[in-house]
């Protein structure tokens, strides 16, 4: 069956940087795209970018444009996610998804890992 | 960006009640519109895809509709599995982007 299975929780300093993994199996990995979204405490869905696992093509948010980072290792079916230059809005829960792209859907997700980022 | 807005942000209702939450997209989205469903401290669940299309899987009391910029889910009979906040999301254009959330409980 399909699984998304992320790295566990993280605590930064301002200013730091978080890579987050997420191991994928049960599917061809290089056939679908990986989402990020993330979910401040007690807030809705923020779409982060999402990256091609066929060929490493991105499109991040423009708001985290320069900050962001998101890479794929083909050879162990794990993506990343690495977030810079760390604030207190970054604490946040971090979700990948499988991307769908031809049903336009985010249709397997992990179970999430929570970054707080705390002095 | 394109702006996805839910109605209502809240409602209570029965077990076994009609329940129909709206999305109103800021421009046209065609039918790129998906529905999700998330419990408390889980991830979020793909309930409907393109608009109307039912996710394998899921319960068929689950239904959506719309098209062009107005959208709305249906859960025809309401069981208390359902308690959950349910988010719009737009897939027709970079960046994607989510509605604000709309918390369904049991009154």
């Amino acid at each position: 069956q399909v699984q998304l299975v992320q790295s566990g929780a993280e605590v930064r300093k301002p200013g730091a940087s978080v890579k987050v993994s997420c191991k994928a199996s049960g599917y061809t990995f290089t056939t679908y795209g990986i989402s990020w979204v993330r979910q401040a405490p007690g807030q809705g869905l923020e779409w982060m970018g999402w990256i091609s696992t066929y060929n490493d093509i991105t499109n991040y948010a423009q708001k985290l444009q320069g900050r962001v980072t998101m890479t794929t290792d083909t050879s162990t079916t794990t993506a990343y996610m690495e977030l810079r230059s760390l604030t207190f809005d970054d604490t946040a829960v971090y979700y990948c998804a499988r991307a769908n792209a031809a049903a336009g859907t985010d249709d397997y997700w992990g179970q999430g890992t929570l970054v707080t980022v705390s002095s | 960006d394109i702006q996805m807005t839910q109605s209502p942000s809240s409602l209570s209702a029965s077990v076994g009640d009609r329940v129909t939450i709206t999305c109103r997209a800021s421009q046209s989205i065609s039918t790129y519109l998906n529905w999700y469903h998330q419990k408390p401290g889980k991830a979020p669940k793909l309930l409907i895809h393109a608009a109307s299309s039912l996710q394998s899987g899921v319960p068929s009391r689950f239904s959506g509709s719309g098209s062009g910029t107005d959208f709305t889910l249906t859960i025809s009979s309401l069981e208390p599995e359902d308690i959950a906040t349910y988010y719009c999301q737009q897939s027709y254009s970079i960046p994607q982007t989510f509605g604000q959330g709309t918390k369904v409980g049991i009154k």
